[in-house]
């Protein structure tokens, strides 16, 4: 989920469990919806995108799902690896727009 | 494939120094982005530039920041006077050409700021 405030909500899962990360907009106006992935001291590399037109999209172990009614996203991580321990953050656009707003970020913990 | 380049990595300086923050979007990429992240306040948009121009600055703090693009290849961001607040992570970001929908935006390593 979102944060608020100085503390990022964390997730802490087992190595090989599935993951799943939650992220709440407001814009009903948003069509463009982005996750990205920031490992410590590096920018964030892009996972998966989609669009309003979806609302399910697939990777390579990575599933984005999203429900426009409720104005949810969802990033679902398959067998979860120790490298894949980092700030997931969501970002959103509505449509038009070139810039990204980003949400605060979970921090993903995975344990061997 | 060179990614968004930012240079310095870090940079420690003292209130009321200038700074000034660099970087090389990828080639091809035709917007670009400043980002300024901190724990308080996540990852904030400072400006945009859309083929050099600057589209929207309304994320820039005030009057001490400053942001220019000369060329496709090249852009800065400056504060000046710096103060202890401005301490964070600046990114830089670029993403190409998509015909006026929304794309992805890739991302440099940042450029670590200290104002003491």
């Amino acid at each position: 989920g979102e944060s608020v405030g100085l503390h990022l909500p964390t997730l802490s899962v087992q190595e090989g469990d599935n993951s799943i990360i939650n992220c709440a907009y407001s814009n009903s106006a948003s069509d463009y919806f982005i996750w990205y992935k920031q490992e410590s001291g590096k920018g964030p590399q892009f996972i998966i995108d989609i669009r309003s037109n979806m609302d399910k999209r697939q990777g390579q172990r990575v599933t984005v799902l999203l429900n426009k009614t409720v104005k949810h996203l969802s990033l679902q991580i398959a067998a979860t690896q120790p490298g894949d321990s980092a700030v997931y953050f969501c970002a959103e656009a509505p449509f038009g727009y070139s810039t990204l707003t980003f949400g605060k970020g979970t921090m993903l913990l995975v344990s061997p | 494939d060179a990614g968004v380049i930012q240079s310095p990595r870090h940079e420690v300086t003292e209130m009321g120094q200038e700074v000034t923050l660099r970087c090389k979007p990828i080639s091809g990429h035709n917007s670009l982005f400043w980002y300024r992240q901190t724990m308080m306040r996540g990852l904030e948009l400072l400006i945009y530039f859309n083929n050099n121009v600057p589209i929207d600055d309304s994320g820039m703090p005030e009057d001490r920041f400053s942001a220019k693009m000369p060329n496709a290849s090249f852009s800065t961001l400056k504060i000046q006077p710096s103060e202890p607040r401005d301490s964070a992570v600046y990114f830089c970001a670029s993403s190409r050409p998509t015909s006026g929908r929304t794309g992805e935006l890739f991302f440099g390593e940042g450029s670590r700021l200290t104002v003491l």
